[in-house]
């Protein structure tokens, strides 16, 4: 298994430029998230999903779209980037059995935005 | 809702000493505890976890945690540390159903010779 996949690893943008984070998993996990890491704020919440065709927002919606179209894949888009959503950006998934189980990351997306 | 606290931000400890990331945490039920692990340029990985039984859980690189109800804290340990423990550790906690992961803010550490 190849886990938990995130491209592209690094990315620079400009203001108001769109783009999206591929995330795909094949372990059959119901469960995908996607948070940001930012310097002396840890792990945020941006979206998440428990399965195909549904989504729900998470701590820091704003500026970011999600859809779920598969079990496998979880995109995250930047409609207009802005030079606040310079970020690394972790994908993670789970199965949906409950909150014991084990949540395995992606190795992160680096994004600057000029 | 859920919410953690790590007081430490940064820890350094000489290699070879024991070490403790303090972890609290806020919920009204029983929580569902993680610590994960993250090494420069990587992604998380899981250390250990709790969910039930016994208090004292030991985790992966020699690491344990200890649930504390009575102190809301979840506290990892290690008794002797080596040069590559240095990474930033992060506490987590869950709640029943689908509610997602609450992070702590990380601690990082650094070990000297």
């Amino acid at each position: 298994n190849a886990g938990v996949t995130q491209t592209p690893k690094f990315q620079v943008l400009k203001t108001g430029q769109s783009m999206t984070l591929q995330c795909a998993q094949d372990m059959n996990h119901e469960y995908m998230s996607w948070y940001r890491q930012d310097p002396g704020m840890g792990l945020r919440l941006i979206h998440y999903s428990v399965g195909a065709g549904i989504t729900d927002q998470g701590e820091v919606p704003n500026g970011y779209n999600v859809s779920r179209s598969t079990t496998e894949d979880f995109p995250l888009r930047l409609l207009s980037a802005a030079p606040s959503q310079t970020s690394v950006y972790f994908c993670a998934s789970r199965r949906k059995t409950g909150p014991q189980e084990t949540q395995y990351f992606g190795p992160g997306t680096r994004l600057l935005v000029l | 809702a859920q919410s953690v606290t790590q007081p430490d931000i940064h820890i350094t400890v000489s290699e070879g000493a024991s070490l403790e990331l303090r972890c609290n945490y806020s919920y009204g039920a029983t929580p569902y505890l993680f610590w994960y692990v993250q090494s420069p340029g990587q992604g998380l990985q899981l250390l250990l976890k709790y969910f039930s039984g016994d208090t004292l859980v030991q985790g992966i690189k020699g690491f344990e945690a200890e649930f504390k109800r009575s102190q809301s804290s979840f506290n990892l340990r290690k008794p002797s540390v080596h040069w590559s423990d240095a990474a930033e550790y992060f506490c987590a906690v869950g709640a029943s159903g689908n509610t997602p992961l609450v992070f702590g803010k990380g601690t990082r550490l650094s070990v000297i010779a």
